[in-house]
Parts: C-alpha cells; structure tokens; sequence
C-alpha cells in the first residue's frame, strides 16, 4: 500500500513571496491534516479534513495560510506572503476517518526554508 | 493551550543499554501515544496507550498510560543502533468533533555501537 505522498520535499523561498505545498493521502483515507513542525519541536495541527470539508482549522493563521481540498482527495497549503517564522518541516498526514481511534499515517514532510 | 512536557531532551547511550523517556501534562488525556521519527521522514506510531493504568509492550518497546492520565513513559530494553531517532509523546482527547493530537517536544536518542 503506498503511503501519504507529498511535494516538493524541499524549497527555498524569499520571504513575502508565495508557497504551495501537495499532499495526497492514502487511498480511501478520508480524514487528512496538515501540521507545522519548527525545528526542535514536535508537530502542530494547522487544519483538519473530512473529506473536503474542514473539521478544525482553529490553529491556521488564516491572514496567510489557506489550504482546501477541493475533490475529498488530494491536497495543497498555501502561505502567501511567506515570513521569516514560517520556516519549519510541513507535514500532511491522513487516517480513514476523524472520530475515534484511528492512525495517522504521517508524510515524509515539506522543508521550508524562509530567507 | 494544552503542553506536553517531554524529558529528557536527549540521551546518549551504549548499545544494549535500557532507555526511559516520559512525558507529563497540565491536563488530561484519554488516549496517550509514542512515535518515532527519524531524519527526512515523518513520524510513525510506535504503541497507543487507551486506558489510564495501561501497559503495552511492542517487542522492545514497553510503554505505561499513568494512573492520573496526565503522564506517560516509554521503556526501550536492549537499546540497538536502529533505535536512533527523536521519540515523541503525543495525547489526544477523542469523542466529539475532534481527536487532535498535541505532542510533546521530542526525546533525541542516539545510539553507540
């Protein structure tokens, strides 16, 4: 089975430019989430999809990072304009459904690098 | 927000030694989880931890749901150099509208053959 696919592995941009991250899920997996990883730390949700809807989205900071997921499947996050504090390892993760015990299957992450 | 508190921050160790990490809360749980992640991926679930009191083994992996459901530890046995990586906590409260994990900052092992 293959597992939670995302890119680009890596990018560099200058700040108050523009990034798009992609995500695809596991096959079937219904429930998929985007976090923020800065360096030292463990994991943050940012937002939370059934399918497409968004479940939590209370940790995004909606002035610049939007994120949709428009066909229930895939899925892109969005920083415009980018800031220095952006920088950090962005990982989308996906389990079969929200409620409950269910695994997240995690991504091998987004490097994001603000200059 | 809720915290998790993660310790130690890092451990250097000999093969074959034991290791323990644990990590506390200033709220409860009802579910306690362990990953580990290792460089360029993302983190993978080691052991899930459901009831307060609980104890679950995965082969070298021991880990315990504290009695008060604010903590949890994890127990590596027989430490070997493929153990190298950062371990995370994470809770989670699930029921309702949402089952969002909070981790902890993460214990870094490293391993000495």
């Amino acid at each position: 089975e293959a597992g939670v696919a995302q890119s680009p592995r890596y990018k560099i941009i200058e700040k108050r430019q523009s990034v798009a991250f992609w995500c695809n899920p596991i096959s079937g997996h219904a429930t998929l989430y985007w976090y923020q990883q800065i360096l030292g730390q463990g994991p943050k949700l940012l937002i939370q999809f059934q399918n497409n809807g968004v479940v939590d989205d209370s940790q995004l900071p909606k002035d610049r990072f939007s994120a949709e997921r428009l066909k229930g499947v895939d899925s892109t996050l969005k920083i415009q304009p980018a800031k220095l504090e952006d920088s950090a390892v962005y990982l989308c993760a996906s389990s079969t459904r929200w409620q409950g015990l269910n695994e997240q299957f995690f991504g091998p992450g987004t490097r994001l690098t603000v200059l | 927000g809720q915290q998790l508190n993660q310790s130690p921050q890092s451990m250097f160790i000999q093969e074959g030694e034991d290791v323990s990490m644990n990590c506390t809360s200033s709220s409860i749980f009802n579910t306690w989880l362990w990953y580990k992640q290792e460089p360029g991926e993302g983190p993978v679930l080691l052991i899930a931890l459901y009831k307060a009191g609980e104890l679950t083994s995965n082969g070298r992996l021991t880990a315990q749901f504290g009695i008060t459901r604010k903590d949890s530890f994890l127990n590596i046995s027989a430490s070997i150099p493929s153990d190298v990586g950062i371990y995370f906590c994470a809770g989670m409260n699930y029921g309702g509208s949402q089952g969002n994990l909070i981790f902890g900052k993460g214990t870094k092992l490293s391993v000495k053959p």
